[in-house]
């Protein structure tokens, strides 16, 4: 199984400042298949990020994603009062074919 | 936009099952994979299993023993049935689509509390 640890746990932050989410894979994952999410309370997941740097229909230009190998990034530019939520990380490939990291609280400071 | 909405009891007693439906809407149910996923009370995600049209599946080797996820195209919907639960299966169970290159989840239900209590 690929574990994805997420890192910080917790990310406080103020509005207009810049956001920097890490996922680190337990084994190498390909760069097309680690996608993130933004989640808020009471709500299913959105599709932020496929493909390791390529955004889903809809999502603003402020949110990047970086990466390769074992290690991945989430950057948000400038956070707007919308941003703040909990954000994860999923891969896909090996057995169980898709799995999360335990995701990255980001809150207003 | 394709929509999903889950639907089902919200409370199952120990060893019973687990069934959940999901509905489909503005889009085709018959061109892509569809999944569930579930999120035990302030934990991560984790990934059930999904479905095709023709009716091939594919389930977290943990679960597999006890998951059944099948399709009805003339209904466009989806189902979950998940065996023998305990309160260890307590969560919010989401359905979700799989994107067009097979490796993400491009549209959610917003989610339904399954409480497993007698």
């Amino acid at each position: 199984e690929v574990v994805l640890t997420q890192s910080p746990g917790t990310l406080s932050l103020s509005p207009g400042e810049r956001a920097t989410l890490s996922c680190r894979a337990s084994q190498s994952v390909s760069s097309s298949y680690l996608a993130w999410y933004q989640q808020k309370p009471g709500q299913g997941p959105r599709l932020l990020i496929y493909g390791t740097s390529d955004r889903a229909t809809g999502i603003p230009d402020r949110f990047s994603g970086s990466g390769s190998g074992t290690d991945f990034t989430l950057t948000i530019s400038r956070l707007e009062p919308e941003d703040f939520a909990v954000y994860y990380c999923q891969q896909y490939g090996g057995s169980p074919m898709f799995t999360f990291g335990q995701g990255t609280k980001l809150e207003i400071k | 936009q394709v929509q999903l909405q889950e639907s089902g009891p919200g409370l199952v007693k120990p060893s019973e099952t687990l069934s959940l439906t999901c509905n489909v809407s503005g889009g085709s149910i018959s061109i892509s994979y569809w999944s569930w996923i579930r999120q035990a009370p302030g934990k991560g995600l984790e990934w059930i299993g999904y479905t095709y049209h023709s009716g091939g599946t594919d389930y977290n080797p943990s679960l597999k023993s006890r998951v059944t996820i099948s399709v009805d195209t003339s209904k466009t919907q989806f189902s979950l049935k998940l065996s023998s639960v305990t309160a260890a299966d307590t969560a919010v169970y989401y359905c979700a689509r799989v994107g067009n290159y097979g490796s993400y989840f491009d549209f959610w239900g917003q989610g339904t509390l399954v409480t497993v209590s007698s």
